[in-house]
């Protein structure tokens, strides 16, 4: 079974500042998806970036970025020029590639990120 | 863009009784839906896999008789929570893939239902 591992229950970081949350997983697999959640207050699930396994390029969307080290099985996000919207949980999550898109994701514990204004 | 309704969004119930929930795909049919449990501050747990026109696959450690699941038809997946006790008091959130989509897209969330069981 895959396993997620986030180990920072909590960052937090000035606005307009950098930010890495940390993401480790396990798995057999050579194949695989690796997302970064937000869960905002609502708890509404916002898909913040994801990863195919295959690639090497790492993946951005605006200010928000991975360091995905795939030999070492880390996958962090890195968040530039914070701002306070980004207030939220961040789950990390594993979603195998055998089951064609039928299986579910692993989530890791989750960091709540907090922006100093 | 593709969309998951979720119903209802809020829930208190009685111990003892039973109570239902709703996921729907509003603009694509999903063979498969997702069930995931959230307790206060913790991480979502997948509960079962929800397959349309077969049974429900259930995660090791969730009772299938507790957690009932019903997926008949492509657009209508149902959660029902029976004879509910307060330990069943909890964030419980659905989530789709949209098939015409890659099989990398990502998975869309229903906006999550809080049950509390008095």
């Amino acid at each position: 079974a895959q396993t997620v591992t986030q180990s920072q229950p909590e960052m937090s970081v000035q606005e307009a500042e950098t930010v890495t949350l940390s993401c480790t997983y396990d798995t057999s697999e050579s194949d695989y998806y690796l997302f970064w959640y937000k869960q905002p207050p609502s708890r509404q699930m916002i898909l913040v970036i994801r990863q195919e396994a295959y690639k090497q390029q790492n993946a951005t969307e605006n200010r928000f970025s991975v360091n995905f080290q795939k030999a070492a099985k880390s996958f962090s996000l890195k968040i530039s020029d914070s701002q306070l919207g980004d207030a939220a949980m961040y789950f990390c999550a594993y979603r195998s590639a055998l089951g064609g898109g039928a299986d579910g994701l692993t989530f890791g514990k989750g960091t709540h990120l907090i922006i100093q204004p | 863009g593709a969309v998951v309704s979720q119903h209802p969004s809020r829930v208190i119930c009685k111990s003892g009784t039973s109570v239902k929930i709703e996921c729907r795909s509003l603009d694509f049919q999903a063979t498969t839906m997702f069930w995931y449990r959230q307790f206060p501050k913790q991480s979502l747990m997948l509960m079962a896999t929800s397959n349309e026109g077969s049974k429900a696959t259930y995660e090791q450690g969730v009772e299938k008789d507790k957690f009932l699941i019903n997926h008949a038809s492509l657009t209508l997946s149902t959660l029902t929570v029976t004879s509910a006790h307060p330990e069943d008091s909890s964030f419980y959130i659905c989530s789709a893939r949209d098939p015409g989509m890659d099989v990398n897209s990502p998975l869309h969330f229903g906006n999550g239902t809080r049950l509390t069981v008095t």
